[in-house]
């Protein structure tokens, strides 16, 4: 079955620690997303990619860097830049270009910093 | 800019109640339109879209229709079920690939 993956599901840090969060995905999408979550709130794009080595900042990018070494992968790291990391990740894809498809998510990271 | 307006949560309905959700946005161009819902915990899932003006999006007992005149995108359903209870998150995507996506809208439903 074709999907998006996110792990782990849950994550613990200690502050000033730096985590990397994972995202695979095997629907042969070109585009992919990192998005914010904070409990009853909307989604807040972090970063995104339209293809493979380039990525662009979204609106909250700030402590967040990512990398798109391959199409199927787009990992996000939490730095210790960033001020209040404790959020549920998202993570999703869709067909570069096509304004008329869907994005798909994973089931999402929750991070909580202590 | 492009924006998405959702009507404020929480709403709570009784079991079998008739439910509207309201969505208007603003955009250059044509959108696509879309409804996603999340349940607890999960991620978002893909409820129904409409990618022109009259278009109208269905599943499982969901409606919306693409209201260019209103730009409005209204989410119907006749007769919720406690399973219904989620948030529900009203979204535009343009010709290029960010999406907007509205605050979200919380749904009971109570036995």
């Amino acid at each position: 079955d074709g999907g998006i993956t996110q792990s782990p599901k849950y994550l613990f840090r200690k502050e000033g620690q730096n985590v990397t969060l994972s995202c695979e995905q095997n629907l042969n999408h070109d585009a992919m997303y990192w998005y914010r979550q904070d409990p009853g709130q909307g989604l807040r794009l972090i970063y995104y990619s339209q293809i493979v080595n380039d990525f662009q900042k979204g609106d909250i990018a700030e402590g967040y860097s990512v990398s798109r070494e391959k199409k199927e992968s787009f990992p996000l790291t939490v730095t210790s830049a960033q001020k209040n990391p404790t959020a549920f990740y998202l993570c999703a894809s869709s067909i570069a270009g096509a304004p008329r498809d869907e994005q798909f998510f994973g089931p999402g990271t929750r991070l909580t910093v202590l | 800019g492009n924006s998405v307006t959702q009507m404020e949560g929480p709403v709570t309905l009784s079991e079998e109640a008739f439910l509207t959700i309201n969505c208007t946005y603003t955009a250059t161009g044509y959108p696509s339109l879309f409804w996603y819902v999340q349940y607890p915990g999960e991620g978002l899932q893909l409820l129904l879209k409409a990618t022109k003006a009259d278009d109208k999006g269905s599943n499982k007992g969901f409606e919306a229709t693409y209201r260019k005149e209103t730009t409005s995108f209204h989410l119907e359903k006749g007769s919720v079920q406690v399973s219904d209870s989620a948030v529900y998150f009203c979204a535009l995507k343009t010709s290029y690939d960010k999406v907007i996506f509205g605050p979200g809208t919380s749904l009971s439903v109570i036995p």
